[in-house]
């Protein structure tokens, strides 16, 4: 069974700080890797997903990585601003069941001004 | 265009009661999810439904779970006889679902809160 693990499980920097979250997996037999933001009381907002073929993958000020072999991912969050504040959640699909998510308990993220 | 839509967003319910939450996915989207997010739980996969395909059911947590979606789009989670383990936040989340890709990259809804006293 997968099991994926965020460290830190809360994280707070001031603004303007680069933000570094981590994503460990147990099986790297995966079908790809996302990672989620979700606001308080809300749902999950995709951000980024990486093809298990794929090292990175990069959307504005976020970029996010991915080594299979070691089963890591790493997403970077670039000169933070309160607006980041949320919780980060990275999910892993697994080869032959590469629909079903499983999920990390997530980084909380706060971000003072 | 629209995103995922869930109903209702807050459900509160007595101890033994049916409820139903309902789903409304990405128009085009043939695949649809449910998930359940509960306080030391994490979140949890339940259902998976691809297109006219037999439903992937092996995460609801006992046969007082069922979902059904109807043409291919609106699906509904029905929970039978409510116990209080039961509350959590239920998300749908629905993806384009053709394999290859990141046609599986899926897309949440905001999620029906369950509470049951």
């Amino acid at each position: 069974k997968q099991e994926v693990t965020q460290i830190p499980a809360a994280l707070s920097v001031p603004e303007g700080e680069n933000l570094v979250l981590n994503c460990s997996f147990t099986d790297s037999a995966i079908y790809n890797l996302q990672w989620f933001r979700q606001d308080p009381g809300k749902g999950l907002t995709s951000l980024l997903l990486i093809q298990s073929s794929q090292r990175e993958q990069t959307s504005g000020r976020l970029n996010a990585s991915l080594d299979k072999s070691s089963g890591r991912s790493t997403l970077y969050i670039a000169a933070s601003q309160p607006g980041d504040s949320a919780t980060y959640l990275c999910a892993v699909s697994s080869q032959g069941d590469d629909y079903k998510l499983s999920f990390g308990a997530g980084t909380t993220v706060t971000v003072r001004a | 265009g629209a995103g995922v839509s869930q109903s209702p967003s807050n459900k509160v319910t007595e101890k033994g009661k049916d409820v139903e939450l309902r789903c409304d996915p990405i128009s085009g989207h043939t695949a649809l999810y449910w998930y359940r997010q509960s306080l030391g739980q994490g979140l949890e996969f339940l259902i998976y439904f691809q297109g006219n395909s037999a439903p992937d059911k092996s995460g609801l947590p006992s046969d007082r779970f069922s979902a059904e979606r109807t043409g291919g789009s609106v699906s509904t989670l029905t929970i039978q006889r409510t116990q209080q383990e039961d509350s959590a936040v239920y998300l749908c989340a629905s993806s384009q679902g053709t394999s290859g890709g990141p046609s599986y990259e899926q897309y949440f809804g905001p999620g029906t809160r369950l509470t049951v006293t």
